[in-house]
């Protein structure tokens, strides 16, 4: 069975530009939650769906937004990109109900650079 | 404020030695508790959780876990390292009332010397 895909692997955008980020959980997987990683700040909560619903936002502004499609792949969107927006944007799914009791098996990430 | 603490950023230990990474929370009740492994370039895979029962808990790779109530503490520990060892280990809670995220320490990366 493949792992959680994260395409792509590697961005590079310039400041004020918007980026688009693509998640395929495992299949059976309809929890989907992502989290941003930077060397300051560890691992953010960004947000988590469940059967195309987001159900928690973590506390980040109005320009990282996301959806999840009926087949449980997932996207997450910047807009208006800044310097600070750097970082390895993980993705991960989970088989269950999305509880926090349940193992997350994460993609690789995509590392965002933003000029 | 909750909060979960890594005290140790960086410990570097000798092959076939042994290892323990402190992990501490601070939560109304006893959270979920996992401690999840990254290697360079990829994402984060579990090592081991703990939600109820039996205090030590052991995971893959041949890592086990401390629960301790008293000091609110999840210590990870591998009795003898290997080189594969080396990589960034990261401790996670989750509340038990359920808001479908997990709260991460900042990290510790383990560095292992022939």
């Amino acid at each position: 069975k493949a792992g959680v895909t994260q395409t792509p692997r590697y961005l590079i955008k310039t400041r004020g530009q918007q980026v688009t980020l693509s998640c395929s959980p495992i299949s059976g997987h309809r929890s989907v939650s992502w989290y941003q990683q930077t060397p300051g700040q560890g691992l953010q909560f960004l947000f988590e769906y469940f059967s195309e619903t987001q159900r928690n936002k973590g506390n980040f502004p109005g320009r990282f937004s996301g959806r999840q499609f009926s087949n449980s792949r997932s996207e997450m969107n910047v807009s208006t990109l800044e310097l600070g927006d750097s970082a390895l944007y993980l993705c991960a799914s989970s088989l269950g109900q999305g509880g926090t009791n349940e193992k997350l098996f994460f993609g690789s990430g995509t590392q965002l650079s933003v000029l | 404020a909750q909060s979960v603490t890594q005290p140790d950023i960086h410990i570097t230990v000798s092959e076939g030695a042994s290892l323990e990474l402190r992990c501490n929370y601070s939560y109304g009740a006893t959270p979920y508790l996992f401690w999840y492994v990254q290697s360079p370039g990829q994402g984060l895979q579990l090592l081991l959780k703990y939600f109820s029962g039996d205090t030590l808990v052991q995971g893959i790779k041949g890592f086990e876990a401390e629960f301790k109530r008293s000091q609110s503490s999840f210590n990870l520990r591998k009795p003898s390292v290997h080189w594969s060892d080396a990589a960034e280990y990261f401790c996670a809670v989750g509340i038990r009332s359920n808001d479908y995220k997990l709260s991460f320490g900042a990290g510790t990366t383990v560095t292992v010397r022939a």
